[in-house]
């Protein structure tokens, strides 16, 4: 089975250009998570999704960013205009809820996007 | 303000002894608590989970402990393996597959 599948693995950009990462979900996944990872602030999460509606926003940085689900498969997060503090390693993360007591609470990471904004 | 703390930037560790890992939270209201391994260049990946009705739980050399009332669980890997050098995330939620809420990890060397 595949699993969260992100692009690009790597973008170098240049201040003030228009950044898009991209996510596919593991099928059958109701919920989607945009996460960052830095240094200084670990993994913190930026919005996530639940049948491709937005729950929680309130962890994007600000109005540069904005992250859409235009259906079950697919999400993207998308910075514009990127500057240099928003390099970090971007990750998508989706999980199901099936409720009972087998369900884990794990989320599925995609291997990430690397940003590097000069 | 950080709901999940994890104290221990780093941890050093023989192969063959315990590693212990540990973690604290704030959010009274956290009900799944899991933890995460982390290769570099790789997303994370689960490896135990703990559901507040518990206090321990066991999968192979890994073991979580909850102590709700002093708001702490650590993981304990028992024994030690060179391969389970990797930095290792907290992470705790309100409601199980919702939003984790992670540490800022803790990278665990262990040396043979």
């Amino acid at each position: 089975d595949a699993g969260v599948i992100q692009s690009p693995r790597h973008e170098v950009t240049e201040m003030g250009q228009e950044v898009t990462l991209r996510c596919k979900p593991i099928s059958g996944h109701d919920y989607l998570f945009w996460y960052r990872q830095t240094m200084m602030r670990g993994l913190e999460l930026l919005i996530y999704f639940n049948n491709n509606v937005p729950i929680d926003d309130s962890g994007m940085p600000e109005d540069r960013f904005s992250a859409k689900m235009p259906n079950a498969s697919f999400s993207t997060l998308k910075i514009q205009p990127s500057e240099p503090r928003d390099s970090a390693v971007y990750f998508c993360a989706s999980s199901f809820w099936t409720g009972g007591v087998k369900n884990t609470g794990e989320l599925f990471f995609g291997e990430g996007s690397r940003l590097t904004v000069l | 303000d950080q709901q999940v703390k994890q104290n221990s930037p780093s941890l050093s560790v023989q192969e063959g002894r315990i590693s212990i890992l540990n973690c604290d939270y704030t959010n009274s209201m956290f009900d799944y608590f899991l933890w995460y391994k982390k290769y570099p260049a790789e997303g994370p990946t689960f490896l135990i989970s703990i559901s507040s009705i518990k206090d321990k739980n066991e999968d192979g050399r890994f073991t979580v402990f909850l102590n709700k009332s002093a708001k702490h669980l650590s993981l304990h890997i028992v024994p030690s393996q060179p391969g389970d050098s990797a930095v290792y995330f907290c992470a705790a939620s309100e409601e199980a597959g919702t939003a984790l809420i992670f540490g800022k990890g803790t990278t665990l060397s262990v040396s043979s």
